[in-house]
Parts: structure tokens; sequence; C-alpha cells
């Protein structure tokens, strides 16, 4: 079945580094892809998405690419903030049901 | 943007009790409305995808007499945690598909239930 793999976490940065968190997918079709964003206590906002194969994701700093080729949606940014903390959640919607899995999720910590 | 507003955000009750949570798409109409569940430090995982009007549909092993989920109007779904366990203690997020169409989905800010 269709299923979302992440880096494992926790992953600890200090401010202003550069970030990358893995993300892999298995779909068949072509499945629409998002990051979300869950701060602690909260619900999941949507950080960015990609519907199709080289499209770019990008929003707040941060940018993913759809590569269809390596079923990849790594999420990247150029230099994060404390503020960045949270946890980050890589996410396909099938391209036949009206469903959205999530992978496991990676905790980002960044220090000062 | 669209607003889903998921009530209460933390509610605590006593074994055997029942607990209802409220979804609402507070500027959009939702037809499709998702119920999570997400374990501590886990992902999410979908429970049952709730449709207006019918009959909501639940994922595998999860009990559809103990998690009862109505979606009675366009913008209201409501989980209903029956006689609740503390195995039953989780956060429960929802979603909503709609305001905007196409691929947005909006959560709600999550409600955590605890079982004593």
């Amino acid at each position: 079945g269709n299923s979302v793999t992440q880096m494992e976490g926790p992953v600890t940065l200090s401010e202003e580094a550069f970030l990358t968190i893995n993300c892999t997918y298995t779909a068949t079709g072509y499945p629409s892809l998002f990051w979300y964003v869950q701060y602690p206590g909260e619900g999941l906002q949507l950080l960015l998405k990609a519907t199709k194969a080289d499209d770019k994701g990008s929003n707040k700093g941060f940018e993913a690419t759809y590569r269809k080729e390596t079923t990849s949606f790594h999420l990247e940014k150029g230099s994060v903030q404390v503020s960045d903390s949270a946890v980050y959640f890589c996410a396909l919607r099938e391209t036949s049901y009206d469903k959205v899995i999530f992978g496991p999720g990676t905790s980002l910590s960044v220090i000062p | 943007g669209a607003v889903v507003s998921q009530h209460p955000s933390r509610v605590i009750c006593k074994s055997g009790t029942s607990v209802k949570i409220e979804c609402r798409s507070l500027d959009f109409q939702a037809t499709t409305m998702f119920w999570y569940r997400q374990f501590p430090k886990q992902s999410l995982m979908l429970m049952a995808t709730s449709n207006e009007g019918s009959k909501a549909t639940y994922e595998q092993g999860v009990e559809k007499d103990k998690f009862l989920i109505n979606h009675a109007s366009l913008t209201l779904s409501t989980l209903t945690v029956t006689s609740a366990h503390p195995e039953d203690s989780s956060f429960y997020i929802c979603s909503a598909r709609g305001g905007g169409g196409g691929y947005g989905y909006t959560f709600g800010s999550g409600t955590r239930l605890t079982v004593v």
C-alpha cells in the first residue's frame, strides 16, 4: 500500500544552520505531496505542497521539490530559527482516494 | 483563509463516560471531514472519513461502536468516544476538505483527551 517514510529524529540544530529532512514515499499513480508542521500542543498546519513531478513547494523559507524519479520530497531550509522548532510531517494524498497518509514525523529542535 | 475550529481543546473524563468532540468549518462548507488519532510522539492515524449526510467510513481496526461519528451538516462533524477507558487517552485531530477545494485540507487544533 501507499506509505511515507521520513528520517528519524529528533534533529537538533543550532540557529542559522541548514536543515534537511528526508522524505520518501511509495504510491501508485501520481499523489500530491505535503509537508505539515505541528507546534507543541497544537494541531497541524500546512507548510507547503506540490501536486506534480518537479513542482517545488515553498513557504516561510522552507522548500521541497517533488522528485518522481527518486520518489522523494525532502524538506530544506537554508537558515533555521528557534521558532522553527516543531514536528514536521511529510504526507501524501492518494490520487484515487480522498485520504492523506502521514509519515511518522520528525522532531526538530533549534537551539540559540 | 479556511479555519476549522475544534472543541474542546482539552478534556478529562472518568472511565465509563462518553466524550463528544466537535469539529466546525467556520468559513466554508466541508462535505468531507477526517478524524485522526495521534499517540505521543507518533504520527497521525486516520480513524474515519466523515461525509455529510451519510455514514462514516472507518479504517480497519477502528471500533465504529466506540467512536461514533456524526456529520449532520456541512459545517459540523462530531466524534463521540463512548464508554471511554484510559487506553483511549490520546490527541484527536479533525481535518476538513474544502475552503478552496482541490488539495486543501485544513486541520483543527486538536483535542487532548485524558481518561482517568
